[in-house]
């Protein structure tokens, strides 16, 4: 059965720094989503991601943080300058243009000192 | 804006006895329904679906929902609970257009005692 990917599944960085979260979603997929769950509280949604763009963000999503689709197959989430607060589970997932239902990846756990 | 609410945060239950795990929504229209599990240091797995058309729904392990568009809900249950059956409980919320977005409600803890 197909499945989305993520890498690493843990992360351990020191505040300030960059990291970049890596996905591989469903091969025939065209939507794609990044969300974040902080340790105790509920999935939240960040950005949305289609056709080479944005397609919608949350207030969440700030300058800080950034998409990308370098390749025909990887999506990535890049965080500039990581904060403490940054610490959380986040799940890429993708859904395709004809089904509503989103597939999640195992999540990569980013953990800021 | 759309919104999920879980109202219970734990709930505990025996083994092999019955479980309904309550989900409201508010949208202005009807929506896109799912209920997700999440084990735990584990990804999200779907577990059913509503789209449209028949209200009882059946998903994966056994579980069923039923969205009743009167009362704003879409309730999870399962006959008979097992013990492997223990994880946290998403209920989601999509637009029907747009980027089709999930919103999550803070999600159930299920505790199955043997």
């Amino acid at each position: 059965e197909p499945e989305v990917t993520q890498t690493p599944s843990h992360q351990v960085t020191q505040m300030g720094q960059e990291v970049i979260l890596r996905c591989v979603p469903i091969s025939n997929h065209l939507y794609f989503y990044w969300y974040r769950q902080i340790l105790g509280q509920k999935v939240e949604f960040l950005v949305s991601f289609y056709n080479n763009e944005i397609s919608e963000k949350s207030e969440i999503f700030d300058d800080q943080f950034s998409v990308e689709r370098p390749d025909g197959s990887n999506f990535t989430l890049k965080i500039r300058s990581t904060k403490l607060e940054d610490s959380a589970m986040y799940f890429c997932a993708s859904r395709d243009r004809l089904n509503t239902e989103a597939f999640f990846g195992q999540g990569t756990r980013l953990t800021v000192v | 804006a759309q919104s999920v609410t879980q109202p219970d945060i734990h709930i505990t239950v025996s083994e092999g006895a019955s479980l309904e795990l309550r989900c409201n929504y508010s949208y202005g229209a009807t929506p896109y329904l799912f209920w997700y599990v999440q084990s735990p240091g584990q990804g999200l797995q779907l577990l059913l679906k509503y789209f449209s058309g028949d209200t009882l729904v059946q998903g994966i392990k056994g579980f069923e929902a039923e969205f009743k568009r009167s009362q704003s809900s879409f309730n999870l249950r399962k006959p008979s609970v097992h013990w492997s059956d223990a994880a946290e409980y998403f209920c989601a919320v999509a637009r029907t257009g747009g980027g089709n977005k999930l919103t999550f409600g803070t999600g159930t803890q299920l505790k199955v005692e043997l």
